[in-house]
């Protein structure tokens, strides 16, 4: 079965100290890989994305996330935290074997919460 | 401004009593979905829709209706609400090809129904 898995609920980091939120997958063939985020009291909002090529992928306010397949993760990084990055993180797949169903399976979601 | 807006954001109403939470995007996106957040669940998908006219069962539809008879619009629809479709529902848009294209998602409509 496909699947998505957050290993972690909640994620703790100093401000300006680096961050890493993981994520790994188990579909049949190749992924599609997507990372959201969602604020509170609002939808999930786009970070970034893996099609294929490069494996370092950089997306929006700073977050990067590097696509490992021979260890199928997904891990949403930033070299140095905010206060304001503290949110609900959630990494999502679609096999591309899918089509254009536009289906998504996500994780159950990660807590990074930044301290000050 | 580009967005996919959702209404009602708060409900509270009984069991039996149905109810419909409208999803309208301004983007002219072919492909919408629903989905309920539950905690410790991530999302699922409820429904999804291609194109007008063309919807199709996500992962939890039991209990569920949609209907797609213009671009903008995917309501959903819960004909006779029970407990255990008390949840956070989004409702998302892309553009064709979502095959690789990022959702957009509206703020979301929190329901319980008692």
């Amino acid at each position: 079965a496909q699947s998505v898995a957050q290993p972690e609920d909640q994620v703790n980091v100093a401000e300006g100290n680096p961050l890493t939120v993981k994520c790994t997958y188990s579909v049949s063939g190749n992924p599609y890989l997507f990372w959201y985020v969602q604020y509170p009291n609002r939808g999930l909002q786009f970070l970034l994305k893996y099609i294929t090529g490069d494996n370092l992928v950089k997306g929006s306010y700073g977050f990067e996330a590097e696509f490992n397949k021979s260890q199928t993760s997904f891990h949403l990084k930033k070299p140095s935290a905010l206060v304001s990055d503290s949110a609900l993180y959630f990494c999502a797949v679609r096999p591309a074997k899918w089509g254009n169903t536009g289906k998504l399976i996500f994780g159950q979601g990660t807590t990074l919460q930044v301290k000050p | 401004e580009a967005q996919v807006t959702q209404n009602p954001r708060y409900l509270i109403t009984v069991t039996g009593k149905k109810l419909t939470v409208t999803c309208s995007q301004n983007m002219n996106h072919e492909y919408m979905s629903w989905y309920r957040q539950d905690p410790g669940l991530g999302l699922r998908q409820i429904y999804y829709s291609m194109n007008v006219e063309v919807t199709d069962k996500g992962d939890v539809p039991e209990g569920y209706k949609v209907s797609r008879k213009e671009k903008r619009n995917f309501p959903l629809i819960l004909e006779s609400p029970s407990p255990n479709q008390t949840s956070l529902y989004f409702c998302a848009s892309s553009s064709g090809g979502a095959r690789n294209q990022p959702q957009h998602f509206g703020d979301g409509t929190r329901l319980s129904i008692l």
